[in-house]
């Protein structure tokens, strides 16, 4: 079975433009979750939804992040526009359902802003 | 708001010998859950172990278990019998059963694995 895909693997950027990450969640789950890692502020939760509707954002820092969830396979987190500040591995997780205990993760997006 | 805190940034083991990580939290619920996971080199997240916290039975992986202590707010990860590709960046995290599904992570302990 697959699992939770991302792209891309790696995206390097300069700083003002605009940067897409796509995750496709494993098929079934209904719940799907956006987190970011950094150095300093280790693993942190950005945004998720359950049934393609965002539940708590309160993760996302600033205007320039966005989320959205058209369909329940398919998911995009937006940086426009992107600062060097925002350079982390993105990662995409997906549960079977907002309660379902245990999320499994995507492989991440390394982000890089000059 | 619920913290996990993980004290060791980094540990080393022989092959073959066992090594448990520390893990802690603090949080004013009842209900919640435990987790356990690796990144490797590759950064990709992999749920190694987890544990409900009503249930008193520590949980058991192959070679990996946990000493859960709820009264305590620890939940070590113990792995037996190390090999090579134990080597890893470790993670705890905690999510609760009631509020939300957000998992909140300890900040990982390096396991580098000597052989």
């Amino acid at each position: 079975d697959a699992g939770v895909i991302q792209s891309p693997r790696h995206e390097v950027t300069e700083m003002g433009q605009e940067v897409t990450l796509r995750c496709k969640p494993i098929s079934g789950h209904n719940s799907l979750f956006w987190y970011r890692q950094t150095m300093m502020r280790g693993l942190e939760l950005l945004i998720y939804f359950n049934n393609n509707v965002p539940i708590d954002d309160s993760g996302m820092p600033e205007d320039r992040f966005s989320a959205k969830m058209p369909n329940a396979s398919f998911s995009t987190l937006k940086i426009q526009p992107s600062e060097p500040r925002d350079s982390a591995v993105y990662f995409c997780a997906s549960s079977f359902s907002a309660y379902q205990e245990t999320q499994y993760f995507g492989p991440g997006t390394r982000l890089l802003v000059l | 708001a619920q913290t996990v805190t993980q004290s060791q940034p980094e540990m080393s083991v022989q092959e073959a010998e066992t090594v448990t990580l520390s893990c802690t939290y603090d949080t004013s619920e009842s209900d919640y859950y435990l987790f356990w996971y690796k990144q490797p080199p590759s950064r990709q997240m992999i749920l190694v172990i987890r544990q409900e916290a009503y249930k008193q039975q520590n949980a058991t992986e192959n070679r990996f278990s946990v000493n859960f202590q709820k009264a305590a707010k620890s939940f070590s990860l113990k792995i037996s019998d190390s090999q090579l590709g134990d080597a890893a960046m470790y993670f705890c995290a905690y999510r609760s059963a009631e509020y939300g599904n957000k998992l909140v992570f300890g900040a990982g302990t390096i396991l580098r694995v000597k052989s």
